[in-house]
């Protein structure tokens, strides 16, 4: 069965750096989506993109954030400079396309931890 | 009001026992319902989707009321890997894209 991959699974990084978060969404979906869980928090949605642009993001999503999708596969996540408030987990879901579908699966996440 | 609110758990029940979960939204124009389960540390994974008034497969069961704005999920005869939390999710009214998540309700089956 399909499956959205992430990578890397953990990455620790220090305040103020930047890190790219990737996902490989499953291949016929045309819907992408970045979500995040602080520890022990509800799930948060950041942003959705779909044909190429942004189609909607929270207010945690703001210029620090930006989202790419540099290829036909992978759609990354960047966060330009990190702040310890950052640490979460951070889920790529994707969905396919048609009306009446919108189930989103997940892939495994990828902690990050900014010290 | 939160935009989806559900039980705060934990659940604590024996295994075999019927446990339900109860979770109300606030945008009356929501039409799209999930319920998630997620294990520790995990990503949350797809349980069912409820479209129109209800759902059922096998030992689970998701019944929407509209009027009421409230979902439920049944779980019969619960087993050991029931154990989760359990996230009950709605599309945005709003929009087609976002997720609006609940804080979930952790179940604990007992042998």
């Amino acid at each position: 069965e399909p499956e959205v991959t992430q990578t890397p699974s953990h990455q620790v990084t220090q305040m103020g750096q930047e890190v790219i978060l990737r996902c490989v969404p499953i291949s016929n979906h045309l819907y992408f989506y970045w979500y995040r869980q602080i520890l022990g928090q509800k799930v948060e949605f950041l942003v959705s993109f779909y044909n190429n642009e942004i189609s909607e993001k929270s207010e945690i999503f703001d210029d620090q954030f930006s989202v790419e999708r540099p290829d036909g596969s992978n759609f990354t996540l960047k966060i330009r400079s990190t702040k310890l408030e950052d640490s979460a987990m951070y889920f790529c879901a994707s969905r396919k396309p048609g009306q009446g579908t919108y189930e989103q699966y997940f892939g495994p996440g990828t902690r990050l931890t900014v010290t | 009001r939160k935009e989806v609110e559900q039980d705060p758990g934990p659940f604590n029940v024996p295994e075999g026992a019927t446990v339900a979960f109860n979770c109300t939204y606030s945008n009356s124009a929501s039409q799209s319902f999930f319920w998630y389960r997620q294990d520790c540390r995990k990503e949350p994974k797809l349980l069912m989707s409820v479209y129109s008034s209800g759902n059922e497969d096998g030992r689970f069961t998701a019944q929407l009321n509209r009027a009421s704005q409230y979902i439920s999920l049944l779980i019969r005869d619960s087993k050991l890997s029931d154990s989760a939390t359990y996230l009950c999710v709605v599309l945005s009214g709003n929009s087609n894209y976002q997720l609006i998540w609940g804080a979930g309700t952790k179940l604990i089956i007992k042998p």
